[in-house]
């Protein structure tokens, strides 16, 4: 079970790119970097997931680096209800694996 | 993705009493995970739930504590039993739900319970 590092907490402002970075240098080779994210009072929600080539969907970009052992979520233009906890996850797509939580990246967008 | 409905929303509870959660999904899926939050803290598993077989607990959760149930495909119940104020968590379903061939966990909204 791969280890993810995160910084405890960020913000930015409003409308400008939220760069949330995760350590997973001991990630394996069959191992994908999932996204989630809560927001307060839900529950986590899915955001994107990448093995390593670079990923790009409607929330956010998944920037994976060549070594594989750290990623990049970008949000584009963040909002205000992008305020969140941001969770890096590492897992093998498929199977019954079931991914740990660590403490994630407290992510506050400000006006 | 797969649609997950949890009740209750939220509650509040005296010590010694038990409450039971339910969580319904929208469609057939194997496998079905309880994970709790305490309050400012990240998520735990505390078992996984499969039909037709006993759950599996993680370490440090025991059936005698959370007894769970999951009757057929689309349903589990979890129970909080015997409830002291250190219980008090959001209590979250989870199942994994493929999505473009990723293994993608969905969650319920979670089940706030307050044990007094």
């Amino acid at each position: 079970d791969a280890k993810t590092t995160q910084p405890t907490s960020m913000d930015c402002a409003e409308g400008r790119a939220a760069n949330l970075p995760c350590n997973h240098s001991t990630i394996s080779g069959n191992e994908y970097v999932y996204w989630y994210r809560q927001i307060h009072s839900q529950g986590p929600q899915y955001i994107i997931h990448g093995l390593k080539n670079n990923e790009t969907n409607e929330m956010a970009s998944l920037i994976i680096t060549e070594d594989r052992k750290s990623s990049t979520l970008i949000l584009p233009h963040a909002t205000l209800r992008d305020t969140a906890v941001y969770y890096c996850i590492v897992r093998p797509s498929g199977g019954s694996y079931i991914p740990t939580f660590g403490r994630g990246t407290s992510l506050i967008v400000h006006p | 993705s797969a649609v997950i409905s949890q009740k209750p929303s939220r509650d509040i509870c005296q010590r010694g009493t038990s409450l039971t959660i339910q969580c319904q999904v929208d469609s057939q899926v194997t496998m079905m995970f309880w994970y709790r939050q305490q309050p400012g803290q990240s998520l735990t598993l505390i078992a996984t739930a499969n039909q037709g077989s006993e759950a599996t607990y993680e370490s440090g959760f025991v059936i005698d504590k959370f007894p769970i149930s999951r009757p057929n495909l689309t349903f589990s119940t979890l129970t909080v039993s015997n409830m002291s104020p250190e219980d008090s968590s959001i209590y979250l379903c989870s199942v994994n739900f493929g999505n473009s061939g990723a293994n993608v966990l969905t969650f319920g909204a979670g089940s706030r319970l307050t044990v007094l």
